[in-house]
């Protein structure tokens, strides 16, 4: 059984693109979430989606930030015009219904 | 307002010393608490899930406890390998949203 996989690990952009980050989720899970973490920090929620819908995005940024989870394909955070701000690990968990999240490793964004 | 608080923030302990992690929450209705385990560079890894109070997990050297307001992460007889930084969320009422604390960095030394 494969683990929730993200990709890529490392991703450096320069100020003002975009950066797009991957995340298939376990075999079986249909809820994701992403949460974005800062060195020293803990975990921040930003966005909940099910297949082809999103159910909670209270914790991402109203610009810039989106969110999806097709019916095919890993879901994606894209993150436009990025800022130095935007630097951070960026994590995304999976869990079927009433269970614990999972984790992949991470993304690491770097805005140079 | 923060749902979830832990403590201390930071921990030293000599190898063999026991000790226990705090977490307390807010949360009105919960439904359920997570420990997890992150070492640098990884994600969180699970490690326990509570529902209600008095109930009690254990795995290796750790054990969970909760309370109506409170868990505790005792560490009996910690070793090097169980340096690392322990999260804890909780999950609210209905909603399947999972609010996690700060962290609690463990260091255990030899």
């Amino acid at each position: 059984n494969a683990g929730v996989m993200q990709n890529p690990r490392h991703l450096v952009r320069r100020r003002g693109q975009e950066a797009r980050l991957r995340c298939s989720p376990m075999k079986g899970h249909s809820h994701v979430y992403w949460y974005r973490q800062l060195p020293e920090e803990g975990l921040k929620f930003m966005v909940y989606l099910q297949k082809e819908n999103i159910i909670d995005e209270s914790g991402m940024p109203k610009e810039r930030f989106s969110a999806e989870f097709p019916k095919e394909g890993p879901s994606i955070l894209r993150i436009q015009q990025v800022v130095r701000g935007d630097s951070a690990a960026y994590f995304c968990a999976s869990s079927p219904e009433n269970s614990p999240l999972h984790f992949g490793n991470g993304t690491r964004l770097t805005v140079t | 307002e923060d749902q979830v608080t832990q403590s201390p923030e930071a921990l030293r302990l000599q190898e063999g010393e026991s000790s226990s992690l705090n977490c307390s929450y807010t949360v009105s209705g919960l439904r359920g608490l997570f420990w997890y385990r992150q070492d640098p560079g990884k994600g969180p890894e699970f490690l326990f899930t509570l529902y209600s109070a008095g109930e009690e997990k254990e795995k290796e050297r750790l054990k969970a406890t909760l309370t109506k307001k409170e868990s505790f992460l005792h560490i009996t007889a910690p070793k090097p390998e169980d340096s690392a930084t322990y999260l804890c969320a909780v999950q609210e009422g209905n909603f399947n949203k999972f609010y996690f604390g700060s962290g609690t960095k463990l260091n255990v030394k030899p």
